[in-house]
């Protein structure tokens, strides 16, 4: 079946922009999460939704990260006035059963730039 | 505070050779842990998992870890080596009592020569 999507692939934009990033879960997946990658390093989380409900949001950076999933299924992740620290891969990972140890599905991420 | 560590930043075997991959972790509850292969320009792969049970766990390709209490750790294996095995691996853990999200490690790159 059709795994996690996101889109665009790849983002440049000029610093103080504002960016937006899309996610599609794997359908049926009730909760999805957003990781951060910089370059060499692991995964870093953001945030996690159930459903709509954003249930953690303690990995967001700053209050220029914002994230929603107003109907349970795509989720987008803004980014208000992009700065070169926010350069990095954005992942989204989906998953079914969170609460038993389900695993997490991810997408292949958004590579943001921030010229 | 929970956390990853994959020592080796690095890891080269020759092709037919066991490869280990390692990974220590620190939560303060009980762990979820995790294996996770990342080749380029693709998302993260899922590999295998320790929820409960039998400490040696099997996934994918062929590779299993050991989960060991006592040392913390959750090494990854394979008993003989693949070029195509060659990639970067992540190791995660949750912390069961702390909630959803994964902690990563920051990788180790598997070079596996011919």
């Amino acid at each position: 079946g059709a795994g996690v999507s996101q889109s665009p692939r790849y983002k440049v934009a000029k610093r103080g922009q504002d960016v937006a990033l899309r996610c599609d879960p794997i359908s049926g997946h009730v909760s999805l999460f957003w990781y951060q990658q910089a370059l060499g390093q692991g995964p870093e989380f953001l945030t996690y939704f159930q459903n709509e409900a954003q249930l953690d949001k303690s990995g967001l950076p700053s209050d220029r990260f914002f994230a929603e999933r107003p109907e349970g299924s795509v989720s987008t992740l803004k980014i208000q006035r992009t700065q070169q620290e926010d350069s990095a891969v954005y992942l989204c990972a989906s998953s079914s059963i969170v609460a038993r140890g389900g695993e997490q599905y991810f997408g292949p991420g958004t590579r943001l730039t921030v010229t | 505070a929970q956390s990853v560590a994959q020592p080796e930043d690095q890891v080269n075997v020759a092709e037919g050779n066991p490869l280990t991959v390692k990974c220590t972790y620190s939560v303060s509850g009980n762990p979820y842990l995790f294996w996770y292969v990342q080749y380029p320009n693709r998302g993260l792969q899922f590999l295998l998992k320790y929820i409960t049970g039998d400490n040696l766990v099997k996934g994918s390709y062929g590779f299993e870890a050991e989960f060991n209490k006592s040392q913390t750790s959750f090494h990854l294996k394979k008993p003989s080596a693949l070029v195509s095995d060659s990639a970067l691996y992540f190791c995660a853990v949750r912390d069961v009592q702390a909630g959803t999200a994964l902690i990563f490690g920051k990788g180790t790159t598997l070079s596996v020569s011919s």
